[in-house]
């Protein structure tokens, strides 16, 4: 099955500023079937993302993905309190399909 | 908009059986393909189990293949997830989810709150 590892674990920032979280796949995921979710405490996961850079319905455009075959990233470009989440990316191009590990994005 | 909720978590004895459900509003049940997803609490997410738009296709992970059953009822808008010779590895948050499409396992949009399964004796 193909792993993704997903870096930093958890990442420090501050309102305003801008996060880049990675995803990169123990082979290629093909046509970017690449997903992205957040979760905040006590909630289900969000759909953020899907097709590596599609957001999904009613995302904000802050809120970018990019990438292909195996190194994929998630960029919030000016982090909004509501941000501050768990982020996990999730692989669909071959079975089974498989989440990453998840990136805290922490407030500084 | 898509509502998703699910029942019948519970303890249950290592060795034991347990049956999720999921009920589904807001949406043509029967265009969407839906599958169980997993997460210990305080961890990471594990897909365990999907199943077509029209039931005829039915996808396991290896953890939980020949033990659990995935079945749906599209007259009833239910979801469903037999869950036997359960493991304490088992125990997790289960959450049912809506795919983006009718086959396969691909993207999640919808998902319910989850039900906690406990495997301990």
């Amino acid at each position: 099955e193909i792993v993704l590892t997903q870096s930093p674990g958890t990442l420090s920032l501050s309102p305003g500023e801008r996060a880049t979280l990675s995803c990169r796949a123990s082979q290629s995921v093909g046509t970017s079937y690449l997903g992205w979710y957040q979760q905040k405490p006590g909630q289900a996961p969000r759909l953020l993302m899907s097709g590596a850079s599609s957001r999904a319905t009613g995302i904000p455009d802050r809120f970018s993905g990019s990438g292909s075959g195996t190194d994929f990233t998630l960029t919030i470009s000016r982090l909004e309190p509501e941000d501050f989440a768990v982020y996990y990316c999730q692989q669909y191009g071959s079975s089974p399909q498989t989440f990453g590990q998840g990136t805290k994005v922490e407030m500084k | 908009e898509a509502q998703l909720l699910e029942s019948g978590g519970g303890l249950v004895q290592p060795g034991g059986s347990l049956r999720l459900s999921c009920a589904a509003s807001g949406f043509t049940f029967d265009d969407y393909a839906m599958s169980w997803v997993r997460q210990v609490p305080g961890k990471g997410l594990e897909w365990v189990s999907g199943i077509s738009a029209s039931g005829s296709s039915t996808y396991y992970a290896d953890s939980v293949k020949g033990r659990f059953t995935i079945s749906r009822d599209n007259s009833k808008n239910t979801l469903s997830l037999q869950m036997n010779s359960l493991r304490a590895e088992d125990t997790a948050v289960y959450y049912c989810a809506k795919d983006l499409r009718r086959t396969g396992t691909t993207n999640f949009d919808y998902w319910g709150q989850g039900t906690l399964v406990t495997v301990s004796s």
